[in-house]
């Protein structure tokens, strides 16, 4: 079983969706959580950190559930620019672990 | 102003050749990692480092050796270069072990 488990997609959706991604882990002992996103040929880019709380981040909210071993990004209003892959990452202390990321396509 | 910065952004060289990558960060972190994302876009931990000091290696081979010169900087010295080798090199910092890191530009670096 791999850390941390995305659905790889792609998430085809029209301008204006909301989509949700979703990721489990499977170390409890985990610390932190992060949800990057990576344009093609680009570095990853942090687009959250993820509390216990949920936060939330103009049309971006996301979610931890840690008695699950679970994270949830939803994206309200889709954009053009929201294309990209979502990854997922959890923080082991000094040690980071990606998802395999999600793939989103928003489509005019 | 480049937050993360990594030279070359490409580096395309034959197999059995030794060659290195640089790292400079002005973001006064403490930590600086490299990570090889490979052509599946699976991006994996290779080292760790916390004030020059290397805290994780994820069982890298050690034809690959980093060096920390000082807390900025986080050099990556590859030897004796194999096909498997062909990746994308990305560096990050962050200011401890635990919060959110911020990339280089990665370094494509191709083995023939």
């Amino acid at each position: 079983r791999k850390e941390v488990e995305q659905d790889p997609g792609p998430f085809n959706v029209p301008e204006g969706a909301t989509v949700a991604f979703n990721c489990t882990y499977s170390n409890s002992a985990s610390q932190s959580f992060f949800w990057y996103r990576q344009d093609c040929r680009k570095e990853p880019k942090l687009l959250m950190s993820v509390y216990s709380s949920g936060n939330e981040d103009g049309r971006f909210t996301a979610q931890l559930n840690r008695a699950s071993q679970y994270i949830s990004l939803l994206i309200r209003d889709s954009k053009l620019s929201d294309s990209a892959t979502y990854l997922c990452v959890v923080n082991q202390y000094y040690k980071y672990i990606f998802g395999t990321g999600t793939r989103l396509k928003v489509l005019a | 102003d480049t937050a993360v910065s990594q030279t070359p952004k490409y580096l395309v060289t034959q197999m059995g050749n030794d060659k290195s990558i640089k790292c400079e960060q002005n973001l006064g972190h403490d930590t600086m990692y490299w990570y090889k994302q490979d052509s599946k876009k699976f991006l994996k931990i290779m080292f760790s480092y916390n004030n020059k000091e290397l805290i994780i290696n994820e069982t890298v081979p050690n034809r690959f050796s980093p060096k920390s010169p000082d807390k900025a900087h986080l050099n990556l010295h590859i030897n004796s270069l194999e096909l498997g080798d062909s990746a994308v090199y990305f560096c990050a910092s962050s200011q401890t072990g635990a919060d959110e890191q911020f990339f280089g530009p990665g370094t494509r670096l191709t083995v023939l």
